[in-house]
């Protein structure tokens, strides 16, 4: 059974940096899917950040490419999100997602998700 | 971007009723869409892509279909089980884009 799980502080202040970790588990982040990281405002739609593939190729969502950095660790099978320079309109539940092997950008396991809050 | 345009934005049915949602895309994206559905407090669910693949372990009740320029997701039979969220997705290009959902309410 494939399972995600996010971690990291529910609380961070504004202009500083949001840090995520999602540990995978019952699959390998070292496969050919890609991995995935997607957040929902309060009340509101679901967007998509980015994704990484194990060979530590990234792609980002333009609105969000002067912010955001994503990374891989093979070693311990999970990956990391890193927004910069947050502001209130950051605050979201983030998740993360695999895509499905089939095809891309579509999301088949995605993990309980966590609330961040940006605020002093 | 990829707009989709999802409607109705929230619908309220009884058990049993077929439900029918509609989305739109501000362009071609070539039956590269997708359905999730979210209960209060969890993570989206795929139940459907490809507009019309049901995925694994997901109920025979849900459908998708395209019709021309519209997509629509299905429920035959509303069960309890499926007061919930849902929202459609398209994944032609990037970024990959979702509508802003309907809720399904209990009448």
């Amino acid at each position: 059974q494939v399972q995600l799980q996010e971690s990291g502080p529910g609380l961070v202040k504004p202009s500083g940096t949001l840090s995520l970790t999602c540990a995978v588990s019952g699959a390998s982040v070292s496969s050919s899917n890609w991995w995935t990281w997607l957040r929902q405002p309060p009340g509101k739609g679901l967007e998509w950040i980015g994704e990484i593939h194990h060979s530590g190729r990234t792609n980002y969502s333009p609105s969000l490419r002067s912010r955001v950095g994503i990374s891989v660790d093979n070693a311990k099978n999970q990956f990391s999100l890193n927004l910069y320079a947050v502001t209130a309109a950051d605050t979201a539940v983030y998740y993360c997602a695999r895509d499905l092997t089939v095809t891309r950008y579509c999301f088949d396991y995605w993990g309980q998700g966590t609330l961040v809050t940006v605020s002093s | 971007d990829i707009q989709m345009t999802q409607s109705p934005s929230s619908l309220s049915a009884s058990v049993g009723d077929r439900v029918t949602i509609t989305c739109r895309a501000s362009q071609v994206i070539s039956n590269s869409l997708a359905w999730y559905q979210q209960r209060p407090g969890k993570a989206p669910k795929l139940l459907v892509y490809a507009a019309s693949r049901l995925e694994s372990g997901v109920p025979s009740r849900f459908s998708g279909r395209r019709s021309g320029t519209d997509y629509t997701f299905t429920i035959s039979s509303l069960q309890p089980e499926d007061f919930a969220s849902y929202y459609c997705q398209q994944y032609y290009d990037t970024p990959p884009t979702f509508g802003q959902g309907t809720k399904v309410e209990i009448k």
